[in-house]
């Protein structure tokens, strides 16, 4: 059963526009989480993250939301370039050993 | 400086043939991963080493796979006899420690077919 758990295999947005990339999980143990971006043919590279403590973290054009409660996070990309076209990957850390878990990932195509 | 180096960067062998992929991390980290990439499951996580002592291989999904690490710069992933059922792109990446925000560093990935 999957624990890090992306719904949407893929999500096509105008560009200037919100892209909103959602990601759900099942253990309320994991303590960190990230977010991963991936072009084809290439390996995925880190893009932001968020403690468990926290709710929200900004980084340019790229925010991650956090809703413990629910279990579910978000990323936001506001505004949405072509460039920003590719593959992203939410990851949950469970344990010190820094062990990620990855989600499925959702294909964006940005629309010029 | 050098990123993850993998190779071969693609491979195409025949069912019962033996694969050998390997992995240079970077240099200075201490952890080394090994991921597989399906359309079904997505990056799974087959095995990770830190300071070249295997930690988790929980994820090694049969004995026809073994995974290395002799030194600090050098890891192989071994399948024998590779399946069909194999082909995947497989990857490697390298954090270093301590944990810090948990960014693993990935190489291109390994893409194996077999036929």
């Amino acid at each position: 059963d999957q624990q890090v758990k992306q719904n949407s295999p893929s999500l096509s947005v105008q560009e200037g526009r919100i892209s909103i990339l959602n990601c759900d999980y099942t253990n309320s143990m994991f303590d960190y989480f990230l977010w991963y971006k991936k072009y084809p043919a290439e390996g995925p590279t880190f893009l932001i993250s968020i403690s468990s403590i926290k709710d929200k973290n900004e980084d340019g054009r790229f925010t991650v939301f956090l809703n413990k409660s629910a279990k579910h996070l978000s990323l936001h990309i506001v505004p949405s370039q072509p460039g920003d076209s590719a593959v992203y990957f939410c990851a949950a850390i469970l344990g010190s050993q820094g062990n990620l878990i990855f989600g499925k990932g959702t294909k964006l195509s940005v629309k010029p | 400086d050098a990123g993850v180096i993998q190779s071969p960067r693609h491979e195409v062998t025949e069912m019962g043939q033996e694969v050998t992929l390997r992995c240079k991390p970077i240099s200075g980290h201490d952890y080394l991963f090994w991921y597989r990439q399906t359309m079904m499951r997505g990056l799974e996580l087959l095995i990770y080493f830190n300071n070249n002592v295997p930690i988790d291989d929980s994820g090694m999904p049969e004995d026809r796979f073994s995974a290395k690490m002799p030194n600090a710069s050098f890891s192989t992933l071994k399948i024998q006899p590779s399946e069909p059922r194999d082909s995947a792109v497989y990857f490697c990446a390298s954090s270093p420690q301590p944990r810090g925000n948990g960014e693993l560093f990935f190489g291109e990935g390994s893409r194996l077919t077999v036929l």
